[in-house]
């Protein structure tokens, strides 16, 4: 079965540091990926995407990922978190046979928290 | 605004009783989703409905039913609450899996 694996389930930052969030898929073929953000109390939010072309892909408020094929991964990362960066991230990924059912996969979600 | 629409945002039910969640989206999507969201677990799929006319099984659809009335409306139904019901629960809707929109989520505690 298809599956998501983020590895960090809670990473601690201070404000201005780096930040890489992994994420890895099993499935093979053809694949599109995304994560989400979600505040406190907020509904999911989604940051950036990545169905084809360059692998490095930039989202919203300073985020980027970049799609490694070979290594299945999808790795989130921002050069400098700031205080208002503390949220659940989530990495998501549909794949066939999903289809354009569209069903989304999702990791099971890192929380970050940046300390001021 | 566009979007996607949930209701209730809170609800409280009593183990054994039945409540519907609904759900409705006003961008033309032909898809939607129920998921669950409980700690350390990410979301999990419910059901889904690819097209209007269709629903299906997600991961988690013991316990649950759906009706998607329309193509705007997609409720989830539970008959006979369970405690391990209790959980965050997010409608979505796409654009044929390259766009997604969450709705604002229902917070439902069983007792």
């Amino acid at each position: 079965a298809q599956s998501v694996s983020q590895h960090n389930h809670h990473v601690i930052l201070s404000e201005a540091a780096s930040l890489e969030l992994g994420c890895n898929y099993s499935y093979g073929g053809t694949v599109n990926l995304f994560w989400y953000v979600q505040y406190p109390g907020q509904h999911l939010q989604l940051l950036l995407k990545y169905f084809s072309g360059d692998p490095l892909v930039k989202g919203i408020k300073g985020f980027e990922a970049e799609f490694i094929k070979s290594k299945f991964s999808f790795n989130l990362r921002k050069p400098s978190v700031q205080w208002s960066d503390t949220a659940e991230y989530f990495c998501a990924v549909n794949a066939p046979p999903s289809g354009n059912t569209g069903k989304l996969i999702f990791g099971q979600g890192t929380t970050l928290q940046v300390k001021p | 605004n566009a979007g996607v629409t949930q209701t209730p945002k809170f609800q409280v039910l009593k183990t054994g009783q039945s409540m519907t969640l609904q759900c409705a989206q006003d961008m033309n999507h032909n898809s939607m989703y129920w998921y669950r969201q409980d700690p350390g677990m990410g979301l999990r799929l419910i059901y889904y409905s690819a097209s209007e006319g269709t629903t299906d099984k997600g991961e988690v659809p013991n316990g649950y039913n759906v009706s998607r009335l329309n193509k705007r409306e997609f409720s989830l139904r539970l008959e006979s609450a369970a405690p391990s019901q209790t959980s965050v629960y997010f409608c979505a809707s796409s654009d044929q899996g390259l766009g997604y929109t969450f709705g604002s989520g229902t917070r439902l505690t069983v007792v």
